[in-house]
C-alpha cells in the first residue's frame, strides 16, 4: 500500500533554511496533491502548503514569504524549504496527501508518521 | 481565515456511551470538512470527509452531520480505542484550518 515518510535534520538553527524531503512508496505521487502540516502543542495543527505532482502549488497566506515547495516525480518524493527560523517554527511536520485524484479541495486521508523539528542554537 | 470552533474541548465519557463533538465555521464551508482522530505520538487519522462519508475501513459507529457552518462528529458507541483526541477541518478556503480538537478521555 502506499505510505509517505518524511526526513529532516530533527535541529535547525535559528535563521536558517529548514529542509524537509517526504518519500511517497507503494505509489505514484502523479495525479495527487500533497500537503505539508505542522503541529504545535501551542497552535495545534497548521496548514503550511500544498503541491502538485506537476509542480502547482498553494501556499498558505501567512507563511507564503518564507516558503517553497516542489515535486520531483523521477524521485518520487516531494520538498519543502522554510526560510528565515524561528522558535515559532519548532514542531512535528507531517506530509500529507489529499484524497481523490487531481484535486486539491479534498481531505487528507495519508499522513507519514512526522518528523520533529527544533529549531534552536 | 476560516476558523474552525470545537466543543466541547474535552470531556469524559465511558464506554458504550453515544458521544457527539460540534464544530462551529465562523462562515460557511458547504459540506467540505472532515473529521480526524488522533492518538499519543501518531499522526491524525482521517475518519469522515465531506461532512458525512465514512472513510473506508472506519468502524461504521462513527457518523458526521452538518453543513455551512455547524458540523457534529458523533460515534454511537463509545469503544476503547475510541478515547484519543479528535479534530475537525474545513477544506473550503484557503489556508485549510483545524479545530483546536476534543479530548475524549475515560470516565
Amino acid at each position: 500500500q502506499v505510505q509517505v515518510q518524511e526526513s529532516g535534520p530533527g535541529l535547525v538553527e535559528p535563521s536558517a533554511t529548514l529542509s524537509l524531503k517526504c518519500n511517497v512508496s507503494g505509489g505514484s505521487i502523479r495525479g495527487y496533491y500533497f500537503n505539508w502540516i505542522r503541529q504545535t502543542p501551542g497552535k495545534g495543527l497548521e496548514w503550511i502548503g500544498s503541491i502538485f505532482y506537476s509542480g502547482t502549488t498553494v501556499y498558505n497566506p501567512s507563511l507564503d514569504s518564507r516558503m517553497s515547495m516542489s515535486a520531483d516525480m523521477s524521485k518520487n518524493q516531494l520538498s519543502l524549504d522554510l526560510t528565515s527560523v524561528t522558535a515559532a517554527d519548532t514542531a512535528v511536520y507531517y506530509c500529507v496527501r489529499v484524497l481523490g485524484s487531481s484535486s486539491w479541495s479534498g481531505a487528507f486521508d495519508l499522513w507519514g508518521q512526522g518528523t520533529m523539528v527544533t529549531v534552536s542554537s | 481565515a476560516i476558523r474552525m470552533t470545537q466543543s466541547p474541548s474535552s470531556f469524559s465519557a465511558s464506554t458504550g456511551d453515544r458521544i457527539n463533538i460540534t464544530c462551529r465555521a465562523s462562515q460557511g464551508v458547504s459540506s467540505y470538512v472532515a473529521w480526524y482522530q488522533q492518538k499519543p505520538g501518531k499522526a491524525p487519522r482521517l475518519l469522515i470527509h465531506a461532512a458525512s462519508t465514512l472513510q473506508s475501513g472506519v468502524p461504521s459507529r462513527f457518523s458526521g452531520s452538518g453543513s455551512g457552518t455547524g458540523f457534529t462528529l458523533t460515534i454511537s458507541c463509545l469503544q476503547s480505542d475510541d478515547f484519543a483526541i479528535y479534530y475537525c477541518q474545513q477544506y473550503y478556503g484557503n489556508p485549510r484550518t483545524f479545530g483546536q480538537g476534543t479530548q475524549v478521555e475515560l470516565k
